[in-house]
This record gives structure tokens, sequence and C-alpha cells, in this order.
């Protein structure tokens, strides 16, 4: 199966950016995701990348992906208390219609 | 534009019994896929239908069962709960060509 795997914890101090990582094992995958998930909550699409770009750019957000080492980053300018939340990195386009999700990157975003 | 909606919230269940969850989709969205989230996990992939028929499936037992309508909506039945099933259901819904998933607040399901 595919294996999507990011860190488990990141703190950053607001107004910094923040870097959360992401590697994956399918090479065939089309599409690459962000989701963002709050306490409680379910998960908000942030961003998604075409497997064929290397960059993306969408306000505060920017997502680089690095096809041949299979490494995907989501860059948050200027963070803010409110990006507190676990972002979940996840890989679709293989098999159609099923994305394969990382167990989630819990950032921390202290005032 | 509602997004995607599910009910109920939260749901307490006994071992054995039999739970059915709902989901409603994004407007314009006609494929539905369920997920399971387990405490302190990523999404896991239970299946997901499209056109009313089961379009792919993931590594859940056939205790996992779904149903979707006419007009899109969805059902995921789960029969003799164990308490391993305790978890976030989760509903992504998305137009039949594209894999963006839009999800849904969740169903809280806790077995006792």
């Amino acid at each position: 199966g595919e294996d999507v795997e990011q860190s488990l914890f990141l703190s950053v101090r607001e107004g910094d950016s923040s870097v959360i990582n992401c590697t994956y094992t399918d090479s065939s995958s089309t599409y690459l995701y962000w989701y963002k998930q709050e306490p409680g909550a379910g998960l908000q699409l942030l961003t998604y990348i075409f497997s064929n770009m290397d960059m993306k750019q969408d306000q505060r957000l920017t997502v680089l992906l690095n096809k041949k080492d299979k490494h995907l980053s989501l860059r948050i300018a200027d963070t803010q208390t409110g990006d507190s939340a676990i972002y979940f990195c996840a890989e679709g386009g293989s098999t159609l219609g099923r994305l394969y999700f990382g167990r989630g990157t819990q950032l921390t975003v202290w005032p | 534009d509602a997004g995607v909606t599910q009910s109920p919230t939260h749901l307490i269940k006994t071992r054995g019994q039999q739970v059915t969850l709902r989901c409603s989709p994004k407007s314009g969205h006609d494929t539905v896929s369920w997920y399971q989230q387990a405490l302190g996990q990523g999404p896991q992939f239970i299946f997901q239908y499209y056109e009313e028929e089961e379009r792919q499936r993931g590594n859940f037992p056939d205790r996992f069962s779904g149903h979707q309508f006419p007009n899109y909506s969805s059902e995921l039945n789960v029969n003799a709960l164990l308490l391993g099933d305790s978890a976030l259901y989760l509903c992504a819904s998305s137009p039949g060509d594209t894999d963006t998933q839009y999800f849904g607040p969740g169903t809280r399901l806790t077995v006792l």
C-alpha cells in the first residue's frame, strides 16, 4: 500500500513561518493535498498541487513538490494562533477515488 | 452553498449493535467517500460510491456496508459493532471526475 509520512509535531512563534513536511511513496500520484483539522472538526481542504508542478502559492500558503524525492512541503507565512491545528498531507490519483493520508502534524503557534 | 453535511454528530452504541450514519454531499457533487479516523491517526478509506454503486473499497470487513441514493446522499452501516470501531467517521464528496474531496464535520461514534 501507499505510505505517507509526516513529522508529528511543530511549534512556532506567532508571525514566524511554518514549514510542514511530508514524504510519500507512490510515484504515480496525480494530486497531493493539504488538509487542516481543528479540534472536534472535519477536514478542511487548504490547497493541492498537481504532480507536474513544482510550486503553488495561494495567499499565505506555499506548496513545494519535489517529485524526484517524493517530498511535499507546506509553508505558512506569518503564522497566526488561528493556524494552530493538525495538518494532513494526502496523496491521490494513483487509485481513482481514494486518498491516502499521513498521521498529521500538530502545529502549535505560540503568541 | 451548503457543504457536506453528516448526521448524527455523536453516537454512543454498545458492542454487537448496528449503526447507520448519513451524509449529504456538497451541491453539484455526485461521488461520496467514507473514511474512518481513529484517535491520533489519519483518515483511512472505507469505500466510495458513485452512481449508486460501490466503486472502490478499502481494507475493511464486510461488517461495513453502504448505500448511495438517487439524490447522491449516502449511508454507512456498521454491523456487530466492536470496541475498535470507536472513531470519527468522515464523509467526503467530489465531482465524479476528480479526486479532490471535500469533507463533512464527521460523526463521532463511541462503542462501549
